[in-house]
């Protein structure tokens, strides 16, 4: 089955801990994305990345890292997470390079900071 | 900064009449539009992707666009309990950057 996974899917942490969530597309897809979303604020994207190796900061990337070793996968990395990052997390593929055709997403990752 | 509109509702309209809803963008350079389905707690689901102008039709929904009034929309017809989510349009300019996404239109289908 062609899909895109996220793991954890829940996450409860303390401020300071660092943390990766994993992202994995069976896909082949060349592109890869980062969003979250908050209550009233939509999806804002974090960071992507148009092929291996090749990553870019999207609108809100401070506080996080990634990289893209593998085509499959896309961990997004919190170093030292605070509140503020507390958020429901989405990675995304899509087959063309820019992203501009369809994005499949994952199932989310709801992560609390405390 | 690329911008996408939706009236965030609450749209309600009664089970089996037409849902009706809009989208507008800001940049003239977008090429590609698409509507997500989300239900709350999951992932955005692709229901209909548009590239022209016209009306696009995949059963129960019809997408349209309007490049010149730089408007989209999306109708559901016989619209269904089930339908009652939110729904995310969003755009691409073919940039490296993706899709822009509008912050979603919450629709309610009473039975």
């Amino acid at each position: 089955e062609a899909q895109v996974t996220q793991n954890p899917r829940y996450l409860i942490t303390v401020t300071g801990k660092k943390l990766t969530v994993t992202c994995s597309q069976n896909m082949n897809h060349e592109y890869m994305s980062w969003y979250r979303q908050d209550p009233g604020l939509g999806l804002r994207q974090i960071y992507y990345s148009m092929n291996v190796e090749v990553t870019d900061k999207g609108d809100v990337p401070e506080g996080y890292k990634v990289s893209r070793k593998e085509k499959r996968n896309f961990p997004l990395i919190l170093e030292s997470p605070s509140p503020n990052q507390t958020s429901l997390y989405f990675c995304a593929s899509s087959l063309s390079a820019s992203g501009d055709y369809e994005q499949y997403f994952g199932p989310g990752t709801r992560l609390t900071v405390t | 900064q690329k911008e996408v509109e939706q009236n965030s509702g609450p749209l309600s309209v009664p089970e089996g009449a037409i849902a009706s809803l809009n989208c507008t963008y800001s940049d003239r350079g977008s090429q590609s539009f698409f509507w997500y389905r989300q239900y709350s707690g999951k992932s955005p689901e692709l229901i209909m992707s548009i590239y022209s102008n016209g009306d696009k039709e995949d059963g129960r929904f019809t997408a349209q666009l309007n490049k010149a009034s730089q408007y989209v929309s999306l109708l559901i017809r016989d619209s269904q309990p089930s339908d009652s989510a939110t729904y995310l349009c969003a755009e691409s300019g073919g940039g490296a950057d993706g899709l822009t996404f509008g912050k979603g239109t919450h629709l309610i289908i009473q039975p």
